[in-house]
């Protein structure tokens, strides 16, 4: 399996919003609504930010949201906020023997 | 609070053996599916392997055959035993927590080093 496709790098002016896209295949972000999202400051351990697509753990602000199209998944940042520049990790279930794949990591930039 | 503590990182040259431990606490261990997930330096996230509270495991197809996950419910520990390291498994090491194929929880991870 390849990994899911995000791009290398996104940025936003805070308070603006910021879509991050995530594209898998049918056989994993298609397939199952088990995609979650984490945050990673430099340095810092991964936090989990979305899961099952678009719920939130509890303390994780409601700026973040995340959605899916057929074989896409996105997370949106609303209202930017300085603290919100990390790099961001998407993750799907794809099921059979190599059952979870990790998306490249897109680096955000608050301008 | 829970709390994952990875340890048993370290340089090792190419084709030897580490092993990896994370010891578990604050939840119900064994009633949890738990993962290793790695990040070379300076790059992104690799799932690693997984196993069920059953002993169920999964394993990337770059560390089939070479890694085995295991557990010990009684002592709240789960293992990741790295055999023939190549200079590519060179990452830092988490242990997670995995209910529902999630990492909801992360330890601080450990270093592994493969280097002649």
């Amino acid at each position: 399996q390849s990994a899911l496709t995000q791009p290398a790098s996104v940025s936003g002016s805070p308070g603006q919003s910021i879509t991050i896209s995530c594209t898998g295949t049918g056989d994993d972000v298609g397939s199952y609504d088990l995609v979650s999202w984490y945050q990673q400051h430099p340095g810092r351990v991964p936090k989990l930010m979305i899961y099952e697509g678009n719920k939130r753990p509890s303390g994780v602000s409601n700026r973040f949201s995340g959605s899916k199209s057929g074989n896409t998944a996105s997370l949106t940042i609303s209202g930017l906020q300085t603290e919100d520049e990390a790099d961001y990790f998407c993750c799907s279930y794809a099921g059979g023997s190599t059952p979870v794949i990790f998306g490249g990591g897109t680096k955000l930039t608050v301008l | 609070e829970v709390q994952l503590l990875e340890s048993g990182g370290g340089l090792v040259q190419p084709g030897g053996s580490l092993r990896l431990s994370c010891a578990a606490s604050g939840f119900t261990f064994r009633a949890h599916d738990m993962s290793w997930v790695r990040q070379a330096p300076g790059k992104g996230l690799e799932w690693v392997s997984g196993i069920s509270p059953s002993g169920s495991t999964y394993y990337a197809d770059s560390v089939r055959g070479r890694f085995t996950i295991s557990r010990d419910n009684s002592k709240n520990t789960v293992f990741l035993q790295m055999n023939s390291l190549k200079v590519e498994d060179t990452a830092v090491y988490f242990c997670a927590r995995t209910p529902n194929w999630k990492f909801d929880y992360w330890g601080q991870g450990t270093l592994g080093t493969v280097s002649s």
